[in-house]
Parts: C-alpha cells; structure tokens; sequence
C-alpha cells in the first residue's frame, strides 16, 4: 500500500521552464490537495480537487495549475517557473468531510535558478 | 476566515519530561476538526492526533494527547515523557466541512539527553 506517491522528488529549473509535478494516491479518496511550503510559513494551499473534475483555488494559486486526471490522480503545473517559486511542494488526499486525515506524499523539492 | 496561530517558535526539553506546544484557532463555525502533524528533519508529514469541535473528552494517541479548551479556542499538543526521536517541526492545523487543512506556522521541539 504506497499511499500518496509524489514524482520527482527534487528537481531544478532556470527561470522560465515549465515542468508538471505528479500526485497518485491509492487509497480511494475523493479529495486531494498541493501545498508549499516555505520556511517559517507552514504549509500554504495552492489548489485542491474536492472531488473527480473539480478544482478550487487555494491560498496561493498564483502561478500555478492544476489537473485532476482521474480519482487517483492530480497534478500541478507551473507553466513558466520564477524564483519564488522554489520551495517544496506536498501533495495530499483525504476522504471528504470534517475529520478525515489528510495524508502526505513524500514532498517535492524545487529549486527555481 | 479560518486561522491558526501557533506562537512558540522553539521549545526545548529534556527526555522524559512532558512538554506542552500551544495552538490557538479563530473560526465562526461550530463544525472543525483540529489537528497536528510532526515534521521531523528527514520532511515526511506524520499524522499525530485529531480532535473534533464537538469531541467531549480530549483526545490521546499513546504519549500524544490534546488538550481542548473550546472557549478559549486553543488546541494544545502534549507530549509526555519526551525521546529524542521527538525531535521535529510540529504543526497544528484545521479544517471546516468542505475545506482543505488550514496550518500554523509551526513550533520546532528540540529533546536533549
């Protein structure tokens, strides 16, 4: 049971680039979420999928997009990567509702040159 | 809005010794769900304990206990008899009905020998 699995594990970009960060998750749930998170600012949400085919902005959505491809999976895109946007990314899922854990993938480290 | 505040930067310890980590929330719903996580150095985000806006009893997971106090809208982490693998960024967090987590900034516990 590999839980959430996030592809790459870190990457480097100059400034410009494009790249897609992948999410799967095996573990049936209909919510999943992408955070940053940056030093001394916790965890920040950029988007999230409350279900197959939606997506809602987060707090941080600027710069970003996101695909929900299917119910396990649920990408992030950064179409032109800028500096402040090195940081590292965690993609989660959840079952739907109040207090249903969310559960982590490994993370994404991204250094943006 | 929802917010979470958690003021400690660092705490130290030492082993075998309890320590309290302080989380206080702001929101106008009756319904959340409160959380912490642990983030030691190696980045993982490890799910602690869980506590529900209309729990009566305040919530245990083995040495993890939270301490509730609904009028004061704090959620404080214990952790009893400290070890040194207790080391780590902790993080406090919420959610509301169809919401993602919203965190804190995080306290980092240092447990000395």
């Amino acid at each position: 049971n590999a839980g959430v699995t996030q592809t790459p594990k870190f990457q480097v970009l100059k400034t410009g680039q494009s790249m897609t960060l992948q999410c799967a998750q095996d573990m049936n749930h209909n919510s999943m979420y992408w955070y940053r998170q940056d030093p001394g600012m916790g965890l920040r949400l950029i988007y999230y999928s409350a279900s197959e085919g939606t997506t809602d902005k987060g707090e941080v959505p600027n710069g970003y997009n996101v695909s929900r491809l299917n119910k396990r999976e649920f990408s992030l895109r950064l179409e032109s990567a800028a500096p402040s946007q090195t940081s590292v990314y965690f993609c989660a899922s959840s079952a739907t509702g109040v207090g249903e854990t969310q559960y982590f993938g490994p993370g994404t480290r991204l250094l943006v040159l | 809005a929802q917010k979470i505040t958690q003021t400690q930067p660092g705490m130290f310890v030492q082993e075998k010794e309890a320590v309290t980590l302080d989380c206080t929330y702001d929101t106008s719903d009756q319904s959340y769900g409160l959380f912490w996580y642990k983030q030691p150095s190696s980045g993982e985000m490890i799910f602690l304990i869980y506590q529900g806006s209309y729990d009566e009893q305040n919530a245990t997971e083995g040495r993890y206990s939270l301490n509730f106090q609904k009028a004061r809208k704090s959620a404080n982490l214990v952790i009893s008899a400290s070890q040194l693998g207790d080391s780590a960024m902790y993080f406090c967090a919420m959610n509301q009905a169809g919401t993602a987590l919203i965190f804190g900034k995080g306290t980092t516990l240092s447990v000395s020998s």
